[in-house]
C-alpha cells in the first residue's frame, strides 16, 4: 500500500494568513493526488484533483502543487469558513489511501 | 452533482454482518461514467477506502478487507450495497458512499452524508 503522511497534524492560524499543508507519499504517485476539506459531522468535499486542478466552485485562494512524492496545499488568505480538517488522497494505485489529516484551527 | 444517501442499521452485533445501501439520485449508476465507492471513517480518525463497484457488477476492494467485503449493484433502483462480514469493534465507523473513478482517476467528487455504524459486543 502507498502510505500518505500529512504534516503538520494541527495548524493554528488566523484569518488572513497564508498557510501551507504538506502531504508525502511513500512512493511516487505521479500526479494522482486529491485534496479534501472536511468539517465536523460532514462528508469530505474534494477541493483539488490531479495535484493542482481546482474543482468547480472552489475558491481560487486554494492551490495545490508538487509531484512524485511531495505535495502541498496552500490557502493564500484564510477565511473563517476554511477552518476544517484537510486530507490528501492518492489514486495512483489500489488501495486508494488517505493521509491522516491536518486540522486547521483558529489561533 | 449527484446526491447519495446511505441507509442501513446503525447498530450491528460483533461477529455479525454489516449491510448498507446507497441510493443515488441526480446520476445514473448504469451511465457507466463512474465507479461507486464505499469509504469509512472511525470516530476521530482518518478515511479508509473500502472498495468500489461498476454498474456491470465488477468490484474491487481494499486488500485489508477483501476477505470480508462484498458489494452489489441494482441499476433498476439506482442503488449499490455493501456487506461486511464478521464485524468487530474495529469496524465501528461512519460509512460513506461516494461517486468516483471517472476515467480511472479514483478520487471522489460526490458523497453521501455518512451513516454511523456502532458495533455492540
Amino acid at each position: 500500500d502507498i502510505q500518505m503522511t500529512q504534516s503538520p497534524s494541527t495548524l493554528s492560524a488566523s484569518v488572513g494568513d497564508r498557510v501551507t499543508l504538506t502531504c508525502r507519499a511513500s512512493q511516487s504517485i505521479s500526479s494522482s493526488l486529491a485534496w479534501y476539506q472536511q468539517k465536523p459531522g460532514k462528508a469530505p468535499k474534494v477541493l483539488i484533483s490531479d495535484v493542482s486542478r481546482l474543482k468547480s466552485g472552489v475558491p481560487s485562494r486554494f492551490s495545490g502543487s508538487g509531484s512524485g512524492t511531495e505535495f502541498t496545499l496552500t490557502i493564500s488568505s484564510l477565511q473563517p469558513d476554511d477552518f476544517a480538517t484537510f486530507y490528501c488522497q492518492q489514486y495512483k494505485s489500489n488501495p486508494y489511501t488517505f493521509g491522516q489529516g491536518t486540522k486547521l484551527e483558529i489561533k | 452533482q449527484a446526491q447519495l444517501q446511505e441507509s442501513g442499521p446503525g447498530l450491528v452485533k460483533a461477529s455479525q454482518t454489516l449491510s448498507l445501501t446507497c441510493t443515488v439520485s441526480g446520476d445514473f449508476i448504469k451511465g457507466g461514467d463512474y465507479y461507486w465507492n464505499w469509504v469509512r471513517q472511525p470516530p476521530g480518525k482518518a478515511l479508509e477506502w473500502i472498495g468500489n463497484i461498476y454498474y456491470t457488477g465488477n468490484a474491487y476492494s481494499n486488500p485489508s478487507l477483501r476477505s470480508r467485503v462484498s458489494m452489489s449493484v441494482d441499476t433498476s433502483k439506482n442503488q449499490f450495497s455493501l456487506r461486511l462480514t464478521s464485524v468487530t469493534a474495529a469496524d465501528a465507523a461512519v460509512y460513506f458512499c461516494a461517486r468516483g473513478c471517472r476515467g480511472g482517476d479514483c478520487y471522489f467528487d460526490s458523497w453521501g452524508q455518512g451513516t454511523l455504524v456502532t458495533v455492540s459486543s
